[in-house]
């Protein structure tokens, strides 16, 4: 059983549209990461976040640590928020290395 | 002020070769984190380097070495490739080594084909 999981491993929507998608973690962590991933590969970090809520822009990341649960959401979704949104967390508590998710992969129809 | 760069972009090899990729991590950072991406999968943590040391290390043989020169910069080695090491292969740098709680910026990676 990998330490992150997300959910879903899929995600179909249309522009305009409100998308949630959820990452659980087994392992103790002081923060979390949400990442977003284009094709060709280059990653770009969009949170680290170790309580409550975060916004930037049209994104809105949560987590709740007691349940180790976090959740991103993305407003108004557009086209070119199709990617794969992966999230991870610091092995051993740690920020030493990163236990991934293997993400989301969200296209978004126009 | 360049972000992480890697290079080469791609790469092809054969069974047995070696290969050696290379990061320069964003301006101002000092730490190093290397992971190798198979093809729909999550990155694999391989190791982390601080200080021009291996200060943490993933379930990668010995096959995998590395290091990081005093301007901070790094390198990845792979000896003896296998068909399976076929991946892309993400650098990560970030501020202040284990314990540092600063977000970790990515490079492109590095996509690495074993023929």
């Amino acid at each position: 059983k990998n330490e992150v999981e997300q959910s879903p491993q899929n995600l179909t929507a249309q522009e305009g549209e409100f998308i949630t998608i959820n990452c659980s973690y087994s392992v103790g962590i002081s923060a979390l990461h949400w990442l977003q991933q284009h094709p060709g590969g280059g990653i770009v970090s969009l949170f680290m976040l170790s309580s409550g809520k975060k916004k930037h822009g049209r994104l809105i990341a949560t987590i709740n640590i007691q349940e180790k649960h976090s959740s991103l959401h993305i407003t108004a979704s557009h086209p070119r928020d199709s990617a794969v949104y992966i999230c991870a967390a610091p092995y051993g508590g740690s920020q030493g290395n990163l236990i991934f998710g293997k993400g989301t992969k969200l296209s978004v129809k126009p | 002020d360049a972000g992480v760069t890697q290079s080469p972009t791609h790469l092809i090899k054969t069974r047995g070769q070696q290969v050696t990729l290379r990061c320069s991590p964003k301006s101002g950072h000092d730490t190093v984190s290397w992971y190798q991406q198979a093809l729909g999968q999550g990155p694999q943590f391989i190791f982390q380097y601080y200080e021009e040391e291996e200060r943490q290390r993933g379930n990668f043989p010995d096959r995998f070495s590395g290091h990081q020169f005093p301007n901070y910069s790094s390198e990845l080695n792979v000896n003896a490739l296998l068909l399976g090491d076929s991946a892309l292969y993400l650098c990560a740098s970030s501020l202040g080594g284990l314990l540092a709680k600063n977000i970790q910026y990515f490079g492109a990676g590095t996509r690495l084909s074993v023929l």
